[in-house]
């Protein structure tokens, strides 16, 4: 079983639309979560960070802990072309370590 | 503030040179980590430097190392390249506390060896 497992895709939404991209792992004792973008040929960038159970909004993006269930999901909201990229779930595993392990990515497509 | 950078960000070797890369961190951050990006591995984490010391190291072998400076900036180098070292070398920094700290990426350094 891989540590952090995502859908790769591509999920494939229209403009408006709300898309929701999905993270499971594996270490019940995973501590902090995080979502980052990247685009095709760029770096990842940070999106949101997420602690604990429950819902993080920032903007047209919402965060989604269930540490019982073991998953992360990010929300977008009125979905743009812009958000077109691939989503990165990174999950802090437990044992003192703080380095993420990300997961292989989400391939979004947003059409107009 | 500015952000994460890396030098070169391209660079072009043959098999059996070595090469060193560059990370500036952001101004305030002591942690540096590196990570290696190619298409069939994603994202893999090949250590992690803070106050000058190797805190975490990922599972890569020793023809990868780096250090860190006193001012936080980071060199990461590999020896006795392989074709197989060619991907995206990623630096991230980070304030560097123990609860999973945000980490923020640079460009990253392209390095394909020929």
């Amino acid at each position: 079983q891989k540590e952090v497992e995502q859908n790769s895709g591509p999920l494939s939404v229209p403009e408006g639309a709300i898309a929701s991209l999905n993270c499971t792992y594996s270490d019940r004792g995973s501590q902090s979560f995080f979502w980052y973008r990247q685009y095709s040929g760029k770096s990842p960038e940070l999106i949101m960070s997420i602690y604990s159970n429950g819902d993080k909004e920032d903007g047209r993006f919402t965060a989604q802990l269930n540490k019982a269930s073991q998953y992360v999901s990010l929300l977008i909201r009125d979905s743009q072309p812009s958000d077109s990229a691939t989503y990165l779930c990174a999950v802090n595993r437990k044992g003192g370590s703080y380095i993420p392990t990300f997961g292989r990515g989400t391939s979004l497509i947003v059409h107009p | 503030k500015a952000g994460v950078t890396q030098t070169p960000r391209y660079l072009i070797k043959t098999r059996g040179q070595q090469v060193t890369l560059s990370c500036s961190p952001i101004s305030g951050h002591r942690s540096v980590s590196w990570y290696q990006q190619t298409p069939g591995q994603g994202l893999q984490f090949l250590f992690e430097y803070f106050s000058e010391t190797q805190r975490n190291k990922g599972n890569f072998p020793g023809r990868f190392s780096g250090r860190q400076f006193s001012n936080s900036r980071s060199e990461m180098n590999v020896s006795t390249l392989e074709l197989g070292d060619s991907a995206l070398y990623l630096c991230a920094s980070s304030l560097g506390g123990n609860l999973g700290n945000e980490q923020f990426f640079g460009p990253g350094t392209r390095l394909t060896v020929l």
